[in-house]
């Protein structure tokens, strides 16, 4: 069975800093890895994927990075800003089916 | 083009009640997935549909909760009777049944069962 973990569960951190974000899964004979943003009280909306045979996915300031072997993925997001305080997660596909961390829950105060 | 759309978005009910959440999902996409999402974890399977079959069903509780995607479009997923340990988020989402599999998710359903 798939376990991913994403540490820390919780960040704060000030305006502009860049944030990273980690992500660790236990079967590296995943098809896709996704990065989502959850806001309170809504769904979520996927930011990056990343296909197995890739090492990193870029799309403005965010920067996905895969590294399949030792089972890790690490999202950037360069100069923070307050919007960009929500809980990310990361999910990792094999098969059909999409496993998910918990989340880390970022807080950029202005 | 429009997202997934969920119905309704919040919903409170007494225990032993029966409840229904609706799911339409992107034109096109025939693959549709049901999750459930505990406070501060991250979303669960619990049914996937291929049009209108449900080739994986492994992880729907079935001695209370159905679904159904009749048409292979609209879904629809119920619980009778709810259980005070039923509230959570119930999210529903869609993705073309060709790679890479990207998966679209809706708004949620959030309930809370008293």
């Amino acid at each position: 069975k798939q376990e991913v973990t994403q540490i820390p569960a919780a960040l704060s951190v000030p305006e502009g800093e860049n944030l990273v974000l980690n992500c660790s899964f236990t079967d590296s004979a995943i098809y896709n890895l996704q990065w989502f943003r959850q806001d309170p009280g809504k769904g979520l909306t996927s930011l990056l994927l990343i296909q197995s045979s890739q090492r990193e996915q870029t799309s403005g300031r965010l920067n996905a990075s895969l590294d399949k072997s030792s089972g890790r993925s690490t999202l950037y997001i360069a100069a923070s800003q307050p919007g960009d305080s929500a809980t990310y997660l990361c999910a990792v596909r094999n098969d059909y089916k999409l496993s998910f961390g918990a989340g880390t829950t970022v807080t950029v105060r202005a | 083009e429009a997202g997934v759309v969920q119905s309704p978005r919040y919903k409170i009910i007494e225990k032993k009640q029966p409840v229904a959440f609706w799911c339409n999902p992107i034109s096109g996409h025939n693959t549709l997935y049901w999750y459930l999402q505990n406070l501060g974890q991250g979303p669960e399977l619990l049914i996937r549909y291929e049009n209108e079959e449900a080739v994986d069903d492994s992880q729907l509780p079935k001695d209370r909760f159905s679904a159904e995607r009749l048409k292979g479009v609209d879904s629809t997923l119920k619980i009778q009777p709810a259980e005070l340990g039923d509230s959570a988020v119930y999210l529903c989402a869609s993705s073309l049944r060709t790679g890479p599999y990207e998966q679209y998710f809706g708004p949620g359903t959030r309930l809370t069962v008293t």
